[in-house]
């Protein structure tokens, strides 16, 4: 059975770094596209990042340059990677498994709150 | 980026409605469009994906048309579980987009 569980969201000050986890079991991280898509409260759903299992990354223009997604093999967990946070970027972050482009799998989502 | 349009952003009906959602693409995406499902507090649901296959385990009731820009989710005959926040995503370009989203009420 695929399953997703994300972990590492929390409350972070203006400024600060945050590190996301997304343990994957049913199936191999690497092998796979996988995804990070965010929510604001709200608000509807915003790709964030792609990692493509040859290695490339994509980026939202407006988190490129702040954050960094990236994977672990031998733990099948990927990772997200924030710094340099904002307030806008208050969200429920995903983790999305992605069969030929949409995401067949999704995580439970953590929540992100950015406040001084 | 490929910009996604969906109309309406809401909606209000009734059990057993027939429903249509639409989303407009800014340029053509050959039918590499998906369709969500969202339910309040929950992470969204994939219902169809190439424009018009639906997802192993999805209701028939689902189904999507469309071609070039313009694409259709509808729902016959809704039931009180449809009742949620609708999403189309691209998959053409190199990264992906989502509509705004379609909430549908009941009336």
């Amino acid at each position: 059975e695929v399953q997703l569980v994300e972990s590492g969201g929390g409350l972070i000050q203006p400024g600060g770094s945050l590190r996301l986890s997304c343990a994957a079991s049913g199936f191999t991280v690497s092998s796979n596209y996988m995804g990070w898509v965010r929510q604001a409260p709200g608000k509807g759903l915003e790709w964030v990042s792609i990692l493509y299992s040859g290695g490339s990354t994509y980026y939202a223009d407006s988190v490129k340059g702040r954050f960094t997604i990236s994977r672990d093999n031998s733990k099948n967990t990927l990772y997200l990677q924030m710094n340099s946070l904002r307030a806008e970027d208050t969200a429920v972050y995903y983790c999305a498994k992605i069969r030929s482009g949409w995401c067949d799998y999704w995580g439970q989502g953590t929540l992100v709150t950015v406040s001084s | 980026d490929i910009q996604m349009t969906q109309s309406p952003s809401s909606l209000s009906a009734s059990v057993g409605d027939i429903v249509t959602i639409t989303c407009r693409a800014s340029q053509g995406i050959s039918n590499s469009l998906a369709w969500y499902q969202q339910k309040p507090g929950k992470a969204p649901k994939v219902l169809l994906y190439g424009a018009s296959r639906l997802e192993s385990g999805v209701p028939s009731r689902f189904s999507g048309s469309g071609s070039g820009t313009d694409y259709t989710l509808t729902i016959s005959s809704l039931q009180p579980e449809d009742f949620a926040t609708y999403y189309c995503q691209q998959y053409y370009s190199t990264f992906y987009t989502f509509g705004q989203g379609t909430k549908l009420e009941i009336k």
